[in-house]
C-alpha cells in the first residue's frame, strides 16, 4: 500500500526565516512525488515535482530514496507563502495525498 | 481550455436527501478521482477511475457512488446524505503511467453542508 505522511499540521515561521515542510512516503516501487499548494479558498495547484528538479517560487524539494523523504524547503519565507501544502505520491494506478501542512508566515 | 469543471460550488442538503456532484475534464485524462477535504484530515480519496468503465474505491467510499461512462465525466453521487458528509469535495484528473506527465488538475471544489 502507498502512504504519504506529513507529520506537521501547522508550521508557523517568521518572515525571512527558513522553511522546511516534511514529507515521508512508503511505496515499494518507483514513485513520482509532488508538492501541491492551496491558497486560501482556491483549488489545489502543482507547486513542483521531483522529476523536474526545479525551483518554483523559491521552493525546492529533493527526493531521498534512502530515507523515503521529499521535504519541501525555502531559505527565506515570504508572507505570500502562507497556504496549505500537500505532498503527493503517484504510482501507476493511484494518486495519494498526505494530510497537509498549513504554513503560516508571520511578520 | 476549461481544465476540470466541477459543479455546484455550494450545496446545502437535508439529511437523507441524495444529490450528484458533477465533474468534467477536457484534457483527455484517463485518471479521475474524488477527494473530500476536512480540517486536520487533509485530502482523503473517495473513489477513483483509471478509464471509462473502470472505477475503484478509495479510503472513504461509504455513502458515495461513482460511474465513468465517458472519459470526460466522473460524477459523484451521495446516496442518502448524512451530517458526517459535510465537507469540501474536490475532483481531480491526470494522465497516469510511468514516463508521462502525471500532474493532477483540480476542480474548484464543492462546499457541501448537510443539515
Amino acid at each position: 500500500a502507498q502512504r504519504v505522511t506529513q507529520p506537521e499540521k501547522l508550521l508557523s515561521v517568521f518572515k525571512g526565516a527558513p522553511v522546511e515542510l516534511k514529507c515521508n512516503y512508503s511505496y515499494s516501487g518507483s514513485p513520482e512525488l509532488f508538492w501541491y499548494v492551496q491558497y486560501s479558498r482556491q483549488r489545489l495547484q502543482l507547486l513542483l515535482r521531483h522529476i523536474s528538479r526545479e525551483s518554483i517560487k523559491g521552493f525546492t524539494a529533493d527526493l531521498n530514496k534512502g530515507e523515503t523523504s521529499f521535504h519541501l524547503k525555502k531559505p527565506f519565507a515570504q508572507e505570500e507563502d502562507s497556504a496549505m501544502y500537500y505532498c503527493a505520491l503517484t504510482t501507476a494506478s493511484k494518486l495519494t495525498f498526505g494530510t497537509g501542512t498549513r504554513l503560516q508566515v508571520t511578520l | 481550455n476549461a481544465g476540470v469543471t466541477q459543479t455546484p460550488k455550494f450545496q446545502v442538503l437535508k439529511t437523507g436527501q441524495s444529490m450528484t456532484l458533477q465533474c468534467a475534464q477536457d484534457m483527455n485524462h484517463e485518471y479521475m478521482s474524488w477527494y473530500r477535504q476536512d480540517p486536520g484530515m487533509g485530502l482523503r480519496l473517495i473513489h477513483y477511475s483509471v478509464g471509462a468503465g473502470i472505477t475503484d474505491q478509495g479510503e472513504v467510499p461509504n455513502g458515495y457512488n461513482v460511474s465513468r461512462s465517458t472519459t470526460e465525466d466522473f460524477p459523484l453521487r451521495l446516496l442518502s446524505a448524512a451530517p458526517s458528509q459535510t465537507s469540501v469535495y474536490f475532483c481531480a484528473s491526470s494522465y497516469f503511467g510511468t514516463g508521462r506527465n502525471t500532474e493532477a488538475f483540480f476542480g474548484q471544489g464543492t462546499r457541501l453542508t448537510v443539515v
